[in-house]
């Protein structure tokens, strides 16, 4: 059975820095697109970004254009979200999702449980 | 760019059938056949029901189904089961930043 475990978050600073890490088990990681998701307490869902399989297509929201950078290392079946220059929006439980079909790209099927990330002094 | 505009709530009594609307624009929903949707339970992650329109991955009960015309999407869900109670999402791919737009979400009840 696919399994994501997403790791890395905790209580940051306003402008400060953090990378979330989502280690993939159970498929061929290199497939698949892959999506980070978000989702602050007691709101809605929110795409924060997504890559393809071999790293080279990305998007963004223009949220966090500029200040998050999506990576994924194939051999080590992990996918990567470095945010910098957080602000208290940002604040939200972030998931790592894999697409439903290989080649695909818009259409998270696959979800963790969630690393919470708290921005705030 | 902005989320997909959903009704904030919808109810329905046990085995009878609720709709949710998904309403976009000609570049997200109505430009492509990338909309999907999801179910989330309170403290739950989402959970894919529908993608690319009308396809339900394996394991989603055929009592959920859904479809487009022009910028708008649904999702029906028949024969109302306690268990459907719960927050539903749609998605669409969309062409302004190579990324995807979810909806503002609809509550459905089951009364």
């Amino acid at each position: 059975e696919v399994q994501l475990v997403e790791s890395g978050g905790g209580l940051v600073q306003p402008g400060g820095s953090l990378r979330l890490s989502c280690a993939a088990s159970e498929f061929t990681f290199s497939n698949f697109w892959m999506h980070w998701v978000r989702q602050a307490p007691g709101k809605g869902l929110v795409w924060v970004s997504r890559i393809n399989g071999d790293g080279g297509d990305t998007g963004y929201a223009d949220s966090v254009r500029g200040r998050f950078t999506i990576s994924r290392d194939n051999g080590k079946n992990t996918l990567y979200l470095q945010m910098n220059g957080l602000r208290a929006e940002d604040t939200a439980l972030y998931y790592c999702a894999r697409d439903v079909s290989v080649g695909l790209g818009s259409s998270p099927h696959y979800w963790g449980q969630g690393t919470l990330v708290t921005v705030s002094s | 760019q902005s989320a997909l505009t959903q009704p904030p709530s919808a109810s329905g009594s046990p085995g009878q059938s609720v709709t949710i609307s998904c309403t976009g624009t000609s570049s997200d929903v109505g430009g492509y056949n990338y909309v999907s949707w999801y179910q989330q339970h309170p403290g739950k992650a989402p959970k894919l029901m529908i993608y690319e329109v009308t396809k339900r991955p394996s394991g989603v009960p055929d009592r959920f189904s859904g479809s487009k015309s022009g910028n708008t999407a649904s999702l029906t869900v028949s024969g109302l089961q306690a268990e459907d109670e719960a927050d539903y999402y749609c998605s669409s791919h969309s062409s302004s930043n190579n990324l995807g737009v979810f909806g503002t979400g609809t509550k459905v009840t089951v009364l």
